[in-house]
This record gives structure tokens, sequence and C-alpha cells, in this order.
């Protein structure tokens, strides 16, 4: 059974950073793409980056582009968030989303998702 | 950028009932557009891919169509757990980016 538990979430302050983390289970992690998905509760859904299997392919949503990083490590099953630059927009849940292929494609399964408040 | 334009933002439904749901790209995106079904509470489930494929474990009963600018997701006679919010998303290879559309919630009438 595939499994994706997101950790990392909290408040933080503007312009602070953050890491978020995500352990994967249940599926041959470096076969896939990954992604983060992110969304204001209550709100729609909003694409944040993907990373192809190797770490070859990256991409950012423009609004996050240069605040980012996307990371992974195949040895750990494990898919990162580095977050810089805080803003209070950022606050949001953030899924990360294993990939249909070795490319990014489609986010297929999602974990449940961590919680960012950014805020004095 | 790419934009799409969900519609209708709601849909009032009773069980037994077909739902067709909009989904309009402000540019072409060829097929790469899915589905999405989130549930309160839940993570989204994928739908559709590839603007008509059924994703694994998807019931027949859900259907998508369209190429271009204009996609369609039809549920062919909605089942109480199909009652939720619907998302389409687009992709694009180079740079690889996506986007979400605003969104239709299904509701019951």
């Amino acid at each position: 059974e595939v499994q994706l538990v997101e950790s990392g979430g909290g408040l933080v302050q503007p312009g602070r950073s953050l890491r978020l983390s995500c352990a994967a289970s249940g599926f041959t992690f470096d076969d896939y793409a990954m992604h983060w998905v992110r969304q204001v509760p209550g709100k729609g859904l909003e694409w944040v980056s993907s990373i192809s299997w190797n770490s070859g392919t990256i991409g950012y949503a423009d609004s996050v582009k240069g605040r980012f990083i996307i990371s992974r490590d195949n040895a750990k099953n494990s898919l990162y968030l580095q977050m810089n630059s805080l803003r209070a927009e950022d606050t949001a849940l953030y899924y990360c989303a294993k990939d249909l292929a070795v490319a990014g494609t489609w986010p297929d399964y999602w974990g449940q998702g961590t919680l960012v408040t950014v805020s004095s | 950028e790419i934009v799409l334009t969900q519609s209708p933002a709601t849909l009032s439904l009773s069980p037994g009932e077909r739902a067709t749901l909009s989904c309009r790209a402000s540019q072409s995106v060829s097929t790469y557009l899915a589905w999405y079904q989130q549930k309160a509470g839940q993570a989204p489930r994928l739908l559709i891919y590839d603007a008509s494929n059924r994703a694994t474990g998807i019931p027949a009963r859900f259907s998508g169509s369209g190429s271009g600018k204009d996609f369609t997701l039809t549920i062919s006679s909605l089942e109480p757990e199909d009652f939720a919010v619907y998302y389409c998303l687009q992709r694009t290879n180079w740079p690889p980016s996506a986007r979400f559309g605003g969104g239709t919630k299904v509701e019951i009438k």
C-alpha cells in the first residue's frame, strides 16, 4: 500500500525558513517523480513543485520560484521542500504526492498533508 | 500562463442524475489535463489523466473527454459518495509546470 507521510509543518514568522519532509513507503520510490501541492484551508489546490525520479528535471510554480527548493533522497525514500523567505500567503496545507511516472506527469497518490502557518 | 476556468462553480443534483463538469483552458493544452475529486477533510484523488484515461480503481461512471481548450468530466449516474469538489489540472512538459482550475462543487439537491 502506498503511504506518504508529510512532516515539518508548523508556525513560522514571515521571512524565516522551514523544511518539509515526506516519507514514502509501499512503492519503489526512485521509479517515480514526486510533487508538492498546497491548499489554503477551504480554498482550491495549487501545484507548488515537482521533481523527476533522478532529480534531473525540476519545476516550480511562479509563486515560489527562487524561494522554495525541492529535493529528494532516493536512498532514504524521502522528498523534501526547503521553504525560504516565507510569506503570509504561503500559509497552507502542504501535500506530498507520488507521480504516475518517472518524469513529472500526474500526481496520483497523496499524503494527508502538513500545515504551514506563516504569521508574526 | 495558462488559466483553467471550471464551470459551474456549484452543481446541485440528485443521486442518479448525470453530472457534466467543464474545464476550459485559456490556450490549448492538447490532452495534458487531469481531473481530481476531493472530499471534505481528505486528500485529492486522481480520477482521469491525459483527458480521457481513467486512473486505477476509478469506476466506469466517471469519464473524461476533450482536447485543446475544452474538457468535460461526466459522471453518468451520481452515487452518494460522488458529492465532492472536482478540480482539473493541466501540465506542461517544459518548463515543468502545472496549474489547477478553481474547482466545481457537486452538491446534493
